[in-house]
């Protein structure tokens, strides 16, 4: 079955920093998506990603999706509180019926 | 406005008892999902359903249980045969075709075993 590695699994930094995280699989997808978990809520999506080699933005969020299709790779730049959370990825080969399979996350923890 | 509905948000259950956790979809998606979370593992996938009357186990339906009878409701029975219940589950829907690969997903329940 295909691995799904994301990185880092947690992350302290100031306010103000630019963060950066990054999943990496062994199997090819042809789509990537980017979601984001408030504590106690259910997971939102943030940006979708659909060709090889695409830079997306949203906001300060920026998200690309690997040329090799077996990666990607989310930054936020300028963190502020709100993005407190839990970031997933979640890769897609076809349209997702059967199940998204997500990356264990990377947990933000943002200090003032 | 269109959403997903969870229901309750917190549940107490004691050993052996059986419960049902509520998913109601107002977005008129065809699929729906449920997913359980655990500190450090990542979102599972349980049970997901692409159709009224048809659905399909996940990567760990054991202990678990669901109907689809209807296009908006997708509940979801934790059954006592289920070992170690006590998780925060996750309701999702999705329209797969038409280019939206995006869930649509609940606030959750928080069920824990008493």
């Amino acid at each position: 079955g295909q691995q799904l590695n994301q990185n880092p699994q947690s992350m302290f930094i100031q306010e103000g920093e630019d963060v950066s995280m990054n999943c990496t699989s062994s199997s090819i997808f042809n789509t990537w998506l980017w979601y984001k978990q408030d504590p106690g809520e259910g997971p939102v999506l943030l940006i979708a990603l659909y060709k090889a080699g695409e830079l997306t933005s949203n906001g300060r969020l920026t998200a690309q999706f690997g040329i090799t299709r077996k990666d990607s790779f989310l930054n936020i730049s300028a963190s502020i509180p709100s993005d407190v959370g839990i970031y997933f990825c979640a890769p897609l080969e076809g349209g997702g019926a059967d199940g998204l399979t997500f990356g264990k996350g990377t947990h933000l923890i943002i200090q003032p | 406005d269109g959403g997903i509905t969870q229901s309750p948000k917190y549940l107490f259950r004691k050993e052996g008892q059986n419960v049902t956790l509520s998913c109601e979809q107002n977005l008129n998606h065809d699929a729906m999902y449920w997913y359980r979370q655990d500190p450090g593992q990542g979102l599972r996938l349980i049970y997901y359903s692409q159709i009224v009357n048809d659905f399909q186990k996940g990567d760990i339906a054991e202990g678990y249980s669901v109907s689809r009878e209807k296009k908006e409701s997708f509940p979801l029975t934790v059954t006592s045969a289920q070992k170690n219940p006590t998780a925060f589950y996750l309701c999702a829907s999705s329209k797969p075709l038409g280019g939206n690969y995006g869930y649509t997903f609940g606030s959750g329940t928080r069920l824990t075993v008493v």
